[in-house]
């Protein structure tokens, strides 16, 4: 499958909590996003990251790629009940005209 | 979900019966996406259109078909040779085709076979 991976499956926290989230892909990229889904409804971009760049932050989100080990995280920090919701990394893989999603890491925040 | 509307939001049909599920953007995007979604599961392309008049299957287009006759719509059609069409239905557009373009989803349609 040219599918990514997410790890873990599945993660319930408290409220204020840090959320980090791992995907692991298996060819080479130009580039890696993050989408979320909230239940039902169609996923909403959140982050991009270049194969060249190691870390980037967007308000309480921070990404980072290791691409020698084919890996990226999502960190959330300081979570809220409102950060409920399935989180899917997608690669833009080199020679590909579309994206391959994950398998998604559904977080749950606990108020 | 802005500039992408995508109709019915729940859909239900019958076997062997073929069914058309809508897309339509104001986003003035080339790009155009189906995906299938089963629960659980992150998302399978189906099909996709770069460009008007042309589009190219994905990883799952066995018993879909579409159309891209206007840069605003690209309807997809479940036949009765797919065999397990129960699923979410994503459509999603994007300003390009590359890769490096984000790309904005609709609300999705739920298609559930009797």
């Amino acid at each position: 499958s040219q599918q990514g991976e997410e790890d873990p499956q599945a993660l319930s926290i408290q409220e204020g909590e840090n959320a980090t989230m791992n995907c692991s892909y298996k060819t080479s990229i130009n580039n890696l996003q993050w989408y979320r889904q909230n239940s039902g409804r169609g996923l909403v971009h959140l982050i991009l990251i270049r194969s060249n760049e190691r870390e980037k932050h967007s308000g309480r989100l921070r990404v980072t790629l290791d691409t020698s080990k084919k890996s990226s995280s999502l960190l959330i920090t300081a979570s809220r009940a409102a950060d409920t919701a399935s989180y899917f990394c997608a690669t833009d893989q080199t020679g590909a005209n579309n994206l391959f999603f994950g398998t998604g890491t559904r977080l749950t925040v606990i108020p | 979900d802005g500039g992408i509307t995508q109709s019915p939001k729940y859909l239900f049909r019958k076997e062997g019966q073929n069914v058309t599920l809508s897309c339509e953007q104001n986003l003035n995007h080339d790009a155009m996406y189906w995906y299938r979604q089963d629960p659980g599961q992150g998302l399978r392309l189906i099909y996709y259109s770069q460009i008007v008049n042309d589009f190219q299957k994905g990883d799952i287009a066995e018993g879909y078909s579409v159309s891209r006759e206007k840069k605003e719509s690209f309807p997809l059609t479940v036949t009765s040779a797919q065999k397990n069409p129960t699923a979410f239905y994503l459509c999603a557009t994007s300003q390009t085709s590359l890769g490096t373009d984000t790309q904005y989803f609709g609300p999705g349609t739920r298609l559930t076979v009797l």
